[in-house]
């Protein structure tokens, strides 16, 4: 099984701050990587596939980057509503997995 | 409009049976994969298992194996997830999901992406005596 595994797990931000978080995969996958956003007690919504292309309906502040091992997703300016917690996912194998999620909370 | 609705959760005892429900609407559901992910409390996500459109390819995470079923009905817009031999750390938000499948650039190597698009609002499942 391909291990996911975020940092950090959290972390306190500022409303406009640039936020990085980081995905590594225990193999290689290409770009076959996701990035999913979670607010509490709601479902996961995508916001990038392939590593890099921004799901429709996506703020361009969010974005994506990476390849084979290493991944990052990063929100250029923090909003409001971007208070939440974030997953990667691969899906280069047959059996998914998800990282362990990263929250990101009120500085 | 696009939706799934879990149903089909509860409190069950260990060793106890369930059996989740996923209605879709709003689209083909037989032109769709369907996965089910779970989340326990206050952990992260963790993929369950898949299913193809027609029900002939079906994937489940190795530690969920011998105990869980996916199934699906296209004539009811129906996906299910059959639970047996429960045990506490299989508590948990249950959600289904649809699967998209996009062509890769050539560039990455060609193939398709993956990814899941639309979510249920999830149906909890507590094993507990």
């Amino acid at each position: 099984d391909i291990q996911m595994t975020q940092s950090p797990s959290s972390l306190s931000a500022s409303v406009g701050d640039r936020v990085t978080i980081t995905c590594r995969a225990s193999q290689s996958i290409s770009t076959h990587l996701n990035w999913y956003q979670q607010k509490v007690g709601k479902a996961p919504k995508l916001l990038i596939y392939g590593a890099s292309s921004l799901h429709s309906g996506v703020p361009s502040r969010f974005s994506g980057s990476g390849s084979g091992t290493d991944f990052t997703l990063t929100i250029s300016s923090l909003q409001p509503e971007d208070f939440a917690a974030y997953s990667c996912q691969q899906t280069y194998s047959t059996l998914l997995s998800f990282g362990g999620g990263t929250k990101v909370e009120v500085k | 409009e696009v939706q799934l609705v879990e149903s089909g959760g509860g409190l069950v005892q260990p060793g106890g049976s369930l059996r989740l429900s996923c209605a879709a609407s709003g689209f083909i559901f037989s032109t769709f994969r369907m996965h089910w992910v779970r989340q326990g409390p206050g952990q992260g996500l963790v993929w369950v298992s898949r299913i193809n459109s027609d029900g002939s390819s079906i994937s489940y995470a190795d530690s969920l194996k011998g105990r869980f079923t996916i199934s699906r009905d296209n004539a009811k817009n129906t996906l299910y997830l059959q639970m047996n031999n429960l045990r506490p750390e299989d508590t948990a938000v249950y959600y289904c999901a649809r699967g998209y499948r996009l062509v890769a650039p050539a560039a990455t190597g060609g193939g398709y992406y993956f990814y899941m698009d639309v979510w249920g609002k999830g149906t909890t499942v507590t094993v507990s005596s």
